[in-house]
């Protein structure tokens, strides 16, 4: 499996709306991230998490709140989401080390906020 | 701030051509840099990738070629064909305590006509 699956493929919440977002690789990956695309921009990362605890928070504000609970699960909870928080939503995963050869992405969440 | 960047945001080529996507990158601490290749609705997909300790890697009909001396990177595809046409984004990961952090390159769009 070389794949890093996510779920749901589209999502629509309201602003008072709490959702998850979920991603999951059975690579034995142990560096998983989280990134932001706005359309017609490059992915942005937010979050990172090397063997499950979080290494890096790119100041993302507080309604993103990422959770790591095992070596192949990675989830972004959602909450009193703004409008310009819609975006695609990409997860990654990547072997240990100084690099990150195979890092490899999923084909993300489209999350529309109304 | 430190960046990734392109010359050129579009790219307009004949089926059969050989397409050159060019970036620029100003991070000389970069030790690992990857192209992708994005479709709509996509996530990024990897195509090849090249370490600060060489000039030139190959893979099928794409070759990157990097000059660290200018900060330069070049993605060349070989007898591209229609269904090369995506958005193009270099990525580099700067090493250090930014363990698996990528930052990207605004993109280029390849369109390949037949």
């Amino acid at each position: 499996d070389t794949e890093v699956t996510q779920t749901p493929k589209h999502l629509v919440m309201g602003m008072t709306n709490k959702k998850s977002l979920k991603c999951e690789q059975h690579m034995g990956h142990r560096a998983m991230y989280w990134y932001k695309q706005k359309a017609k921009k490059p992915p942005e990362l937010m979050f990172v998490y090397s063997y499950e605890k979080l290494s890096i928070n790119e100041s993302v504000p507080s309604r993103f709140s990422p959770e790591c609970p095992n070596s192949s699960l990675l989830n972004l909870h959602l909450h009193a989401l703004q409008p310009e928080d819609s975006a695609l939503y990409l997860c990654a995963s990547s072997q240990d080390g100084p690099g990150a050869e195979g890092y490899t992405f999923g084909s993300g969440t489209r999350l529309t906020v109304v | 701030g430190e960046s990734v960047g392109l010359h050129l945001p579009t790219l307009s080529v004949q089926e059969g051509d050989n397409s050159i996507i060019n970036c620029a990158y100003s991070n000389s601490a970069s030790d690992y840099f990857i192209w992708y290749k994005q479709e709509s609705g996509k996530g990024p997909q990897f195509i090849i990738d090249i370490r600060s300790n060489m000039d030139k890697r190959q893979g099928q009909r794409v070759t990157v070629l990097l000059n660290k001396t200018v900060k330069h990177l070049s993605l060349q595809i070989a007898a591209t064909q229609p269904g090369d046409s995506a958005v193009y984004f270099c990525a580099e990961n700067p090493g250090g305590t930014s363990y698996g952090k990528l930052t990207f390159g605004q993109g280029t769009i390849l369109t390949v006509h037949p």
